[in-house]
This record gives structure tokens, sequence and C-alpha cells, in this order.
């Protein structure tokens, strides 16, 4: 089955900086690479998403790189805010979505 | 659209108790999947349903736990005998077929076993 490596597992930026969350995966018939936000108590949800036939999508401050030849895909967030503090997790497909360990973002004002 | 409904919000049971965890998917979305998450941690398929079938139980431990989808009704997780290391919080999304659409997720159950 899809394994899914993230790193690193906690990241602290200061309000205004970018910030960058790396996935690795194992399946090369991975074809959809989403990102999903989650706040403390809350539920995951989806922040972007791209697919295997392109190479880079943005949305606003966020955007994310896909790489399937090095099989690896990554979140940039800039100009961060504090309110962009949460767990990220990044998620590549087999049968259904198998999920990275997350990554602690913490942005100080 | 009510988005994924998953009740209860809190549940909790002593040890040896059974837990049953309901979730209804969004409308128009046939396939159901289950997650856990332990404090500070990932999220951990656990099985992949569609109505009347179960697709991949892969990530579900094989004593204790099932799972349905029935064709009428909400898809249920079922825990017997409930130990210390189930409370967790437990998702469930839904996707109209087909990953490329993304899931979207439930508020979750947060089960506690006391």
């Amino acid at each position: 089955g899809e394994n899914v490596e993230q790193h690193p597992s906690t990241l602290s930026v200061q309000e205004g900086d970018s910030a960058v969350i790396k996935c690795t995966y194992s399946d090369s018939a991975s074809n959809y690479f989403p990102w999903y936000k989650q706040e403390l108590g809350k539920r995951p949800q989806l922040i972007i998403d791209i697919r295997s036939n392109v190479g880079e999508k943005k949305d606003q401050r966020i955007a994310v790189t896909l790489n399937k030849t090095a099989k690896h895909f990554s979140l940039h967030i800039t100009e961060t805010q504090p309110e962009d503090s949460a767990v990220y997790f990044c998620a590549g497909t087999g049968n259904m979505l198998t999920f990275g360990g997350g990554t602690r973002l913490m942005v100080k004002p | 659209n009510a988005g994924v409904m998953q009740n209860p919000r809190h549940l909790v049971r002593r040890r040896g108790q059974e837990a049953r965890l309901r979730c209804s998917p969004m409308k128009g979305h046939s396939h159901v999947y289950w997650y856990r998450q332990l404090p500070e941690e990932g999220l951990k398929f656990m099985v992949y349903l569609q109505k009347e079938n179960i697709i991949d139980e892969s990530g579900m431990p094989k004593e204790r736990f099932s799972a349905e989808f029935p064709k009428e009704g909400p898809s249920i997780l079922r825990i017997q005998q409930v130990v210390r290391g189930d409370s967790a919080a437990y998702f469930c999304a839904s996707s109209p077929g087909g990953l490329e659409y993304g899931y979207t997720f439930g508020s979750g159950t947060r089960l506690t076993v006391v």
C-alpha cells in the first residue's frame, strides 16, 4: 500500500514569514495529493489539492508543488498569519487516502 | 447540504462496554471512510465502505471492531468490549466516488474509555 512521510513534524515561524512542509510517497500510481488543515479539536478540512498531471497549483497565500519523478510534494504558505497555526496533513492515494504524520505549524505574532 | 454528520460528538464508555459510532455521509456521497486519531497523532485509516459492501478493512483491528454501511441509514462503526487504548477521535469521511474528489470529514466522535 501507499506510504506517506511528512516533514517537519513541528514548524515555528514568525508572522509574515513563509512556511514549507514536505511529503514523500511510495506508490507511483498515486495521482491525487490533497492537503488538510486541522485546528485543535476540529475536523480536518481540505485546503488545496493537486493532481498528477499538474506540477504546481496556487490559491492566494498557499501553493502546492508536485515532483512525480522524485515522488514528493510540498505545501508553501506565504505571509503567514497567526490563524494559520494548526496541524497540516498531506495525503497520497491508493484505495483510500493515506495521510502523513502531520506538521504542527505555529505562527508567532 | 448538511455535510457529513457524526454522532454522538462525545461518548464515554466503561471498559468492557460497547461503543457505536454513527456517520451519515453527505447527500449524493456513496463512499464512506473511517479514520482513528489518537491524541497528538495522525489520521490512521480503518475501513472503506460503499453501500452494503466493505471495500477495504485493512486498517481495522481483527478483533472487537466491525463496520457496516447498510442500504438504508448511516454507517456504523462498532467497538465491542472497549479498552482504554480505544480512547481516540474517530472521524468519518465521505466522497461521491473516486478519490480525485477528495474527502469531506465529519466533526468526529471523541470516545473516552474510563
